[in-house]
């Protein structure tokens, strides 16, 4: 199976800072990396797909980079919506994989 | 609109059964992958189960299989998730999710979306 770490688990960032996250795979996965969102009691929700395709409907300051193992999602300017939990999951192998979730809180 | 509805969860005693049905509207339901994602209370997601178009293929973590089985009605427009054996490890939040797919070149890539709201399955005496 493929491992999937992230970095950090969670981190305080203030209105208007630039936030990157990490996420790593044990293996190579090509382009194969999806980022979602998830806040609180609600069901996650697509960000980027395919390591930098901005899904429709998402705010252009979140972006994606990346390939092979190494990833990043950026969001060059922290808005007060963007406070919540942040996963990468390869979709390169069965079993799909999660990373652990990096947790953006209001500093 | 693009929708998934999950039901079925609840409180159920270690070793029980349940089963989850995950209904799909807004879209062609029969073309596409299926999944069902879980998410213990305070953790992380946890890839359970998929089903390819015509029920043809399922794949399971290696947690579930042997216990858990996924399987599809596509005049429905349903998924199901019937579980045995349950222990209180199951005890999460199950979502049903949508696997779309794009080709980029040579590479078929692939993600979850949409997602339903979740159901919460909870194991315990």
């Amino acid at each position: 199976d493929i491992q999937m770490t992230q970095s950090p688990s969670s981190l305080s960032a203030s209105v208007g800072d630039r936030v990157t996250i990490t996420c790593r795979a044990s293996q190579s996965i090509s382009s194969y990396l999806n980022w979602y969102q998830q806040k609180p009691g609600k069901a996650p929700m697509l960000l980027i797909y395919a390591a930098s395709r901005l899904q429709s409907g998402v705010p252009s300051r979140i972006s994606g980079s990346g390939s092979g193992t190494e990833f990043t999602l950026t969001i060059s300017s922290l808005q007060p919506e963007d406070f919540a939990t942040y996963y990468c999951q390869q979709s390169y192998s069965t079993p799909r994989t999660f990373g652990q979730g990096t947790k953006v809180e209001i500093k | 609109e693009v929708q998934l509805v999950e039901s079925g969860g609840g409180l159920v005693q270690p070793g029980g059964s349940l089963r989850l049905s995950c209904a799909a509207s807004g879209f062609t339901f029969s073309n596409y992958w299926m999944n069902w994602v879980r998410q213990a209370p305070g953790r992380g997601l946890e890839w359970v189960a998929n089903i390819n178009q015509d029920g043809s293929q399922k794949y399971y973590v290696d947690s579930v299989k042997g216990r858990f089985n996924i399987s599809r009605d596509n005049a429905k427009k349903s998924l199901y998730l019937q579980m045995n054996s349950l222990s209180p490890e199951d005890t999460a939040v199950y979502y049903c999710a949508r696997e779309g797919g794009l080709w980029f070149g040579e590479l078929f890539e692939t993600w979850f979306d949409p997602w339903g709201q979740g159901t919460l399955v909870t194991v315990s005496s």
